[in-house]
C-alpha cells in the first residue's frame, strides 16, 4: 500500500519568498505522484502530477516539482511567492495501476505574508 | 467547460433526517468518486464507480451508499446523518483507472452541516 508524509502542517512564507513544500511517499511499486491545491470551501485542483516521464514536473501558477527516488521525495516549489498562493496543498500518491488506491497527505496550509 | 458539478454546495439537514447529495460530470469519465473531508483533514475516500461496478472502502460505514444511475451522475445518500457525518463531501472523477489516465477532477464539494 502506498502512502505520503507531508513535512509540516503549516508553512509561512513571505511575499516573493522561495515556497518549498516537503512530501515524502511510500510505495512498493512504481508510484504516481501529484499535487493538489485546495482554496477555503472548494474542491482540489491539480497543481501537476508525476507519471514517469521527465523527473522534473511543471505545473500551474509557476509551481513545480522533482521527483527524487533515491530520497522517495516529491516536493513542490515555487521561486516567488505570491498572495494568491495562500492555500492547502495536498501530495498525493497512487499507483501506476489502480487508481482508487489514491491516498493524500495529510495537507500544508501555505500563509503568505504581504 | 468540461467539468464536475455538486449540489448543492451547502446542504443543512437535520440529526438523522436522510440527505442526498448529487454529482454530475460533462467529462464523459468512467470513474466517479465520493470522497469525505473533515475540517484541516485529508480527503478520505468512501467509495467509487468503475462504470457501473460500486467499489466500497473497507472502512466506509453503512450508512453511507452510492447509486449512478449513468455515465453523467452519481449520488451520495446518507441514510441517518449524525454529527459525525458534517463534513465537505468531494466528489470527483477520472477517465479511467491505472494507466495515464488516473488523473482525478474533483468537483467543488457540498458542505454538509447537521443539526
Amino acid at each position: 500500500a502506498q502512502s505520503v508524509t507531508q513535512l509540516g502542517s503549516h508553512v509561512s512564507v513571505s511575499e516573493g519568498a522561495l515556497v518549498l513544500l516537503r512530501c515524502n511517499y511510500s510505495s512498493s511499486v512504481p508510484p504516481y505522484l501529484f499535487w493538489y491545491v485546495q482554496y477555503p470551501n472548494q474542491g482540489l485542483q491539480l497543481l501537476l502530477k508525476y507519471t514517469s516521464a521527465a523527473t522534473l514536473v511543471k505545473g500551474i501558477n509557476g509551481f513545480e516539482a522533482e521527483f527524487k527516488k533515491s530520497e522517495t521525495s516529491f516536493h513542490l516549489t515555487k521561486p516567488s511567492a505570491h498572495m494568491s498562493d495562500a492555500a492547502e496543498y495536498f501530495c498525493a500518491v497512487s499507483d501506476q495501476y489502480n487508481n482508487n488506491d489514491m491516498r493524500f497527505g495529510a495537507g500544508t496550509r501555505l500563509t503568505v505574508k504581504p | 467547460d468540461a467539468m464536475v458539478i455538486q449540489n448543492p454546495r451547502y446542504q443543512v439537514t437535520q440529526f438523522g433526517k436522510p440527505v442526498t447529495l448529487s454529482c454530475s460530470q460533462t467529462l464523459n469519465h468512467n470513474v466517479m468518486y465520493w470522497y469525505q473531508q473533515k475540517s484541516s483533514q485529508a480527503p478520505k475516500l468512501l467509495f467509487h464507480y468503475y462504470d457501473k461496478d460500486f467499489n466500497n472502502e473497507a472502512d466506509t460505514p453503512d450508512n453511507f451508499q452510492s447509486r449512478r444511475p449513468n455515465t453523467s451522475f452519481c449520488f451520495l445518500d446518507i441514510r441517518s446523518p449524525g454529527l459525525g457525518d458534517a463534513a465537505m463531501y468531494l466528489c470527483a472523477t477520472s477517465r479511467d483507472r491505472g494507466g495515464s489516465y488516473n488523473e482525478q477532477f474533483f468537483g467543488p464539494g457540498t458542505r454538509l452541516t447537521v443539526l
